[in-house]
């Protein structure tokens, strides 16, 4: 069966500091790869996907940035936090055909002082 | 620019009650997903419908498709404390791309 990890489940971090969010999938070759954010109990903001190793598409211009080193492996990073990247940062797979059905991790809960 | 406009924002019920949450767009999607997020949690996976039309339940819970593929609903039956929590609606326009996510709709259901 498939799993996703994803870490840490929460984080706080001063301004100006770097971020960096892990998120593996077992189970399954060739995901693709999402990075959500999600504001105080409310929708998801679609923030990166892959479809692939070094594929990488951004939806938002933003202070973050999304590598995709290994297969399974999605990471999100920033080089400076600002107060405004604080929320609830989600990762989750979709098979890579057919019907993109989301499966997510437990998230993680950014706090930037 | 929201793809997915879902209806009510919160939804305070009792329990026993019947509701219906709604999930619309001026958009066709090939697919629509409902997903229920308890909090502090990932969300989870509910149900997947494809056929304009297409009806699916489960148990309490009864989703359909509009048959332009470009709305759903989300009914359910005698509401139960347990259904509680951040329902939200998805969307595939297209075959590849990524899901587009509703708002959602708040649900407290008390005893």
């Amino acid at each position: 069966s498939q799993t996703i990890h994803q870490w840490p489940a929460t984080l706080v971090q001063p301004v100006g500091s770097p971020l960096s969010l892990e998120c593996t999938v077992e189970g399954t070759s060739n995901p693709n790869l999402y990075w959500y954010r999600q504001a105080a109990g409310r929708g998801l903001q679609l923030l990166f996907y892959s479809v692939g190793i070094g594929q990488i598409s951004s939806e938002v211009p933003q202070n973050l940035s999304a590598s995709r080193p290994q297969d399974r492996q999605f990471i999100l990073s920033s080089k400076k936090l600002l107060l405004s990247d604080s929320g609830f940062y989600l990762c989750a797979w979709s098979r890579p055909t057919g019907i993109a059905e989301a499966f997510f991790g437990q998230g993680t809960r950014l706090t930037v002082v | 620019t929201q793809l997915l406009e879902q209806s009510p924002q919160f939804l305070s019920i009792q329990e026993g009650e019947n509701l219906t949450v709604y999930c619309n767009s001026s958009s066709v999607f090939s697919s629509l997903q409902w997903y229920r997020q308890e909090p502090g949690e990932g969300p989870v996976l509910l149900v997947t419908v494809v056929t304009g039309g297409e009806v699916k339940k489960l148990k309490r819970l009864t989703f359909q498709f509009g048959d332009a593929r470009k709305d759903s609903s989300l009914h359910i039956t005698a509401a139960q404390p347990g259904d509680t929590g951040l329902y939200l609606c998805a969307g595939e326009r297209h075959s590849g791309y990524a899901l587009n996510f509703g708002k959602g709709t708040s649900l407290l259901v008390t005893p």
